[in-house]
């Protein structure tokens, strides 16, 4: 366990589509963090979990958006009815809980058609 | 609300020369600060935080909260340190980073 991975690296979808991004974090982290970074801006934070629980998601975009860590472990990201305002990066991050660092992954790049 | 601004999207800059990536934020609370760099084709890092005031790869950062500024200065930049650096507050409440936009930074030889 080297880092933060996320899958796919990218994905290609149609309007109307759902798309389901994955993250798994650096093992020992009990912290996990989803951002979102369009062209030429920072990430914007999204949700967070710590452990199995959803600690903060009134970040999140829309009700399209929903997020999982159901073992504490691996987290998924959903957007259901994708739109093209929803093409970005999609970035997850770990840390451990009291720790302020995360660590990111190397992202998800979501392009909707 | 908290904020984080950095007004240069772009800094250019010749081997040798300082170097100073500018981040102005806004926070009620005690502040929290980082800067993150991104290498080409590499995963966003941490570069240092304000906390621990020490000097990364001869960067360091000086947290003036009468100016709430937290400027990234290196007094000799290298070609290697060309890469996209980002300003971020820690929100303790909501354990969440809040990012500035971004300052990409040119080394030219």
């Amino acid at each position: 366990d080297t880092g933060v991975s996320q899958d796919p690296r990218h994905k290609i979808t149609k309007r109307g589509q759902n798309v389901t991004f994955r993250c798994d974090p650096i093992s020992e982290h009990n912290r996990l963090y989803w951002y979102r970074q369009t062209l030429g801006q920072g990430p914007e934070f999204l949700t967070y979990f710590q452990n199995e629980a959803q600690l903060e998601k009134s970040r999140l975009l829309s009700d399209r958006f929903s997020a999982e860590r159901p073992k504490g472990s691996f987290s998924t990201l959903e957007i259901q009815r994708t739109e093209q305002g929803d093409s970005a990066m999609y970035l997850c991050a770990s840390s451990l809980a009291g720790g302020v660092e995360q660590f990111f992954g190397p992202g998800t790049r979501l392009t909707v058609l | 609300a908290q904020r984080v601004t950095q007004p240069e999207k772009l800094l250019s800059v010749f081997k040798g020369a300082p170097v100073e990536l500018k981040c102005n934020y806004s926070y009620s609370g005690s502040p929290e600060l980082f800067w993150y760099v991104q290498y080409s084709r590499q995963r966003l890092q941490l570069l240092l935080r304000h906390i621990s005031r020490e000097s990364i790869k001869g960067f360091t950062a000086d947290l003036n909260k009468g100016e709430t500024s937290f400027h990234l200065k290196k007094p000799f930049a290298q070609e290697e340190d060309s890469a996209m650096y980002y300003c971020a507050l820690y929100n303790n409440a909501g354990n969440m980073l809040t990012f500035g936009g971004g300052t990409r930074l040119m080394v030219k030889p």
